[in-house]
This record gives C-alpha cells, sequence and structure tokens, in this order.
C-alpha cells in the first residue's frame, strides 16, 4: 500500500457527461501528478500541482482539469467525455516539487460508453 | 515520440530464471532512472532506481545496471519467481528545463514466470 488513496475506483459514464476524480496524497506529500494509462498510449503524464500550485503540464486535453485543494488533495475533472477517454487514471504523489520519488495510488478505472 | 524505449513487450522466463528488461534513451537531461512494478488492478509500486553516476544498483535478487554512454538501462530479476509475474515499467525523470522532475514511462513489459 503506497498510502496514495483514490476514489472512485471504478468509474462507468456515457460520451458527454462529466465526471471527477479524487486523490488524497500520502501524509507529508505536497506533490500530486495525475497519470492517464491506456492500451495505445502507455503511462502519460498529464498534470502536476505543488502545494496547491500547478507546476507543470504534460498531455492534458483542454476538456480535463485539476486542482489541488488546501488539504492537498486533488481532484481531476474530465468532461465532454468521448470513448477515447476510457483509460485507468493513476495519482502518484512525493515529498517535494521535482526531484523525489514518486508513489502512485491504485487508480480509477474509467469506461465511456 | 516515445522518450523511453523498452524491450521486450512480453516475457516469459521459467522459475528460477533470470529475466532481463532492457531501456533506452536519448534525453542527456534525464537524471534519474527508477523501475515499476504494476500488478493487475493495481497502480505501478517503485520497485528500484538509479542515478547515472551509478553504473550497478542491487536490492535482493533486482538488480539495475546502467550505460550512461550508450544510454541504456536494464532490469535483472534474478531467481525468477511466479510471484514476480506483473507488468514492469522503466521510467527516466527530466533533471532541467521547463519538463524538471517530470517522469517518462516505457510501454511496459508483461513478465510471466511459470512454475
Amino acid at each position: 500500500d503506497s498510502g496514495v488513496t483514490q476514489t472512485p475506483k471504478h468509474l462507468i459514464t456515457a460520451t458527454g457527461q462529466r465526471v471527477t476524480l479524487r486523490c488524497s496524497p500520502r501524509s507529508g506529500d505536497l506533490s500530486v501528478y495525475w497519470y492517464q494509462q491506456s492500451l495505445d498510449q502507455g503511462l502519460q503524464f498529464l498534470i502536476q500541482y505543488y502545494n496547491g500550485e500547478e507546476r507543470a503540464k504534460g498531455n492534458i486535453l483542454e476538456r480535463f482539469s485539476a486542482q489541488q485543494f488546501p488539504d492537498l488533495h486533488s481532484e481531476l475533472n474530465l468532461s465532454s467525455l468521448e470513448l477515447g477517454d476510457s483509460a485507468l487514471y493513476f495519482c502518484a504523489s512525493s515529498v517535494g516539487r521535482e526531484l523525489h520519488e514518486q508513489y502512485f495510488g491504485p487508480g480509477t478505472r474509467l469506461t465511456v460508453t | 515520440q516515445q522518450q523511453v524505449k523498452q524491450s521486450p513487450q512480453s516475457l516469459i522466463v521459467q522459475k528460477g530464471g533470470i529475466s532481463i528488461i532492457n531501456c533506452a534513451y536519448e534525453n542527456t537531461a534525464f537524471d534519474y532512472f527508477p523501475w515499476y512494478q504494476q500488478f493487475p488492478g493495481k497502480g505501478p509500486a517503485l520497485l528500484i532506481a538509479i542515478r547515472p553516476d551509478v553504473s550497478e544498483k542491487k536490492e535482493g535478487r533486482f538488480t539495475i545496471s546502467f550505460n550512461k554512454s550508450a544510454k541504456q538501462f536494464s532490469l535483472h530479476i534474478m531467481d525468477s519467481q511466479p510471484g514476480d509475474s506483473a507488468t514492469y515499467f522503466c521510467a527516466a525523470r527530466s533533471g532541467r528545463g521547463s519538463t524538471l522532475g517530470r517522469l517518462y514511462f516505457g510501454r511496459g513489459t508483461q513478465l510471466t514466470v511459470w512454475p
């Protein structure tokens, strides 16, 4: 158990809908990272937050957004969902801003029908 | 394009054998190379990691070999066990520039260890 928690574990929704994925980092970790894992793209970095502020952006679509709250938990919002958004979404956390090991949560499996 | 290239895509090894997974990169800004192990339905778990100033790191049955000049690194699993059956990802972390701290992952190797 990495200490990173994610909810929900599974999510099934229809195209065009909006969902919110939640992540709680390990105790003491200030950075939260979001990744998307799919069969065709592998593990892709989406976005990073550090202590409430956006730190880095990767391959994140404009339909997706995230935020980190004062208690350091983070939410990833996915809107106008398409079939291709079906994937595993992982949150990871680390102590510092950049140069520390990342620990992954168990993921949220999103299925868009 | 894929910043970290991993091979093979799948690997079948007999119990007690040695599993070897290889990764290659081009970006000299990478300064930290972790390996992650992922079981079905679980998130990737940090297994072992190495920095480029070291050529080898061993933790139990797991060894990373690193060749800085060739920009290659590999994971060796000695005395492979059925419980090692999982997907293994190599990764590389950017050490400078606008991508500082960002992890780039290989596509993964699905390891099956037969009893």
